[in-house]
Parts: structure tokens; C-alpha cells; sequence
């Protein structure tokens, strides 16, 4: 089955400063990678996603890169604010049989931005 | 619009006890899902049903059991609860398909077995 590798665990910036978190994966058929974001008490929620046949795709200060030969994926956040804190999960997904697509989660960064 | 809701959202039971955990979904998504997360595990998924009266295994499934006897409502069932099953559990539903893989998550039930 698929593996997810997320780094890294936690991650502090200052207020302003830019965050990168990278991920990678094992299952060479995985086309969908979606990331979320976890605020305390709360669950998680899609904040950006790319497909296998896109390298970039940009929403505002966060972005997403893939790099299919060598299976990794990063989310970029810039001018990184206090209400960016939270944790941080990526994800990876590809058809596992009978209908389903099923998402593979990596373990989560917890990101803390410091004013 | 509710999207994904989750009864109760904090239990206490004790070993041995049981208790079925409810996932409500208003969207007409086709596919659900139940997550457990723990701490420094990230997700991991226990059971899903691909459509109303389907169920599947997924990554955890031992201790748990699940029914989709309607499209919208998916239920996890712990039949005798162990301390190992204290976690925080999570519903997920989505589209069917391949071209919306966007899973909508509920808020989660904190469930704690002494």
C-alpha cells in the first residue's frame, strides 16, 4: 500500500517569515495530493490540492509542488501569520480497487508562527 | 448547510462498554469514511463505504464495525471497547468519481476508555 513521509514534525517562523513542509510518497499511481489543515479542536480541511499532471499551483500565500520522478511534494506558505498555526497534514491517493480511492495521510506538522 | 456532523462529540466509557459513534453527511456524497488520529500517527482509516449498504475495511479495522443503511448516515460501532480505542475519531465524505478526490471532514468525537 501507499506511504506517506511528512517532515517536519514541528516547524517555527517568525511572523512573516516563509514555511516549507515536504512529503513523500511510495506508490508511483498516486494522482491526487491534497493538503489540510487542522486547527485545535477542529477537523481537517482541504486548504490546497494538486493533481500528477500539474508541477505548481498557487492559491494566494500557499502553494503546492510536485516532483513526480522523485515522488515528493512540498506546501509553501509565505508571509506566514499567527492564524496560520495549526497542524499540517499531507496526503497522497490512488485508486484501490472496487470504487475507491482511498487517502493515504501523512503524520502531521505542527506549525506555530510567532508574532 | 451542515456538511459533515459527528454525535457525540466527547464520550467516556469503560472497558468493555459499547457504543456507536454517528456521521451525518448533507452533501449527497456518494463515499464516507472513519479516521482514527492519535498522536504523532497523522490518519489513519478504519472502515469506508463506497455507497449506501457497502462497507470496506481500511488501514485499522480490529475492535470496529460499521453500517451505511442510508446514503446519509455512516455508523462506527465499537462492540467492547478497550483502552487502545481511546483516540479522537473522524467522519469523512465525498463525491463518487474520479474527478472530486475532496474529502470533507467532521469535527471529530473524543473518545476516552478507562
Amino acid at each position: 500500500g501507499e506511504n506517506v513521509e511528512q517532515h517536519p514534525s514541528t516547524l517555527s517562523v517568525q511572523e512573516g517569515d516563509s514555511a516549507v513542509i515536504k512529503c513523500t510518497y511510495s506508490d508511483s499511481a498516486s494522482n491526487y495530493f491534497p493538503w489540510y489543515k487542522q486547527e485545535l479542536g477542529k477537523g481537517p480541511q482541504l486548504i490546497i490540492d494538486i493533481r500528477s499532471n500539474v508541477g505548481e499551483k498557487k492559491d494566494q500565500r500557499i502553494a503546492v509542488t510536485l516532483n513526480k520522478t522523485a515522488k515528493h511534494f512540498s506546501l509553501h506558505i509565505t508571509e506566514t501569520q499567527p492564524e496560520d498555526s495549526a497542524v499540517y497534514f499531507c496526503a497522497a491517493s490512488a485508486y484501490s480497487g472496487a470504487g475507491s480511492y482511498q487517502l493515504t495521510f501523512g503524520k502531521g506538522t505542527k506549525l506555530s508562527v510567532i508574532p | 448547510n451542515a456538511g459533515v456532523t459527528q454525535t457525540p462529540k466527547f464520550r467516556v466509557l469503560k472497558t468493555g462498554q459499547s457504543m456507536t459513534l454517528l456521521c451525518a453527511q448533507d452533501m449527497n456524497h456518494e463515499y464516507m469514511y472513519w479516521y482514527r488520529q492519535d498522536p504523532g500517527m497523522g490518519l489513519r482509516l478504519i472502515h469506508y463505504s463506497v455507497g449506501e449498504g457497502t462497507t470496506a475495511k481500511g488501514e485499522v479495522p480490529d475492535g470496529y464495525n460499521v453500517s451505511r443503511l442510508k446514503k446519509q448516515n455512516f455508523l462506527l460501532g465499537l462492540e467492547s471497547a478497550a483502552p487502545s480505542q481511546t483516540s479522537v475519531y473522524f467522519c469523512a465524505s465525498r463525491f463518487g468519481g474520479v474527478a472530486k478526490n475532496i474529502q470533507y471532514f467532521g469535527a471529530g468525537t473524543r473518545l476516552s476508555v478507562l
